[in-house]
């Protein structure tokens, strides 16, 4: 079955950076792009990103063009969202989701908090 | 940047009372819309695609409509699982959300 397996919750302290991973399985990692989304504690979810898990190309948010950062590993079935210069209004969870037009499968997410 | 507008944001019902969710988009987005229901906690879970199919697993009480600029999606039967918070998005020019609509099963 399809799934989409996220590393876990991260404590971060503002000015540094964040990385977070999504490994795939149970399809050709390749056929698929990945979407990264975000939500803040009681906010609507966001688009940060999007990755073409074929070929490597990516597209970004204006709001995070700056900050973001998506690869992706084939070997390994993973994409990876780095955000850099952290705030603490990047305190969300993150989620990865693949791509068939929308979002048909997520990660379980991953919690993030920004704080001194 | 297309924004998707949700009405209203709350609604409480009691079980078996029909609940009609609003989402209206600032540009027509054809039929690439698609709901998402949330729960607290949880990665969302797709519940209907292309404006009106629903997903594999969701329950017939599940119903969607519309096209262009205004979508609406049904509970027919709302049961208390369905207490969540329900998203529309759309997928016509890369991805935004509506800001949700919290349901409450009385």
């Amino acid at each position: 079955q399809v799934q989409l397996v996220q590393s876990g919750a991260e404590v971060k302290k503002p000015g540094a950076s964040l990385k977070v991973s999504c490994q795939a399985s149970g399809y050709t990692f390749t056929n698929y792009p990945i979407h990264w989304v975000r939500q803040a504690p009681g906010q609507r979810l966001e688009w940060m990103g999007w990755i073409n898990t074929a070929t490597g190309t990516t597209k970004y948010s204006q709001k995070f063009q700056d900050r973001v950062t998506i690869t992706r590993d084939t070997s390994a079935s993973t994409a990876h969202m780095e955000l850099t210069s952290l705030k603490s209004e990047d305190t969300a969870a993150y989620y990865c989701a693949r791509d068939f037009g929308y979002g048909d499968y997520w990660g379980q997410g991953t919690r993030v908090i920004v704080s001194s | 940047e297309i924004v998707m507008t949700q009405s209203p944001a709350s609604l409480s019902v009691s079980p078996g009372e029909r609940a009609t969710l609003s989402c209206r988009a600032s540009e027509s987005i054809s039929s690439n819309l698609v709901w998402y229901q949330q729960k607290p906690g949880q990665a969302p879970r797709l519940l209907i695609y292309g404006a009106s199919t629903r997903a594999t697993g969701i329950p017939a009480r599940f119903s969607g409509s519309g096209s262009g600029t205004e979508f609406t999606l049904t509970i027919s039967s709302p049961q208390s699982e369905d207490s969540a918070v329900y998203y529309c998005q759309q997928h016509n020019n890369w991805w935004t959300f509506g800001q949700g609509t919290k349901v409450e099963i009385k």
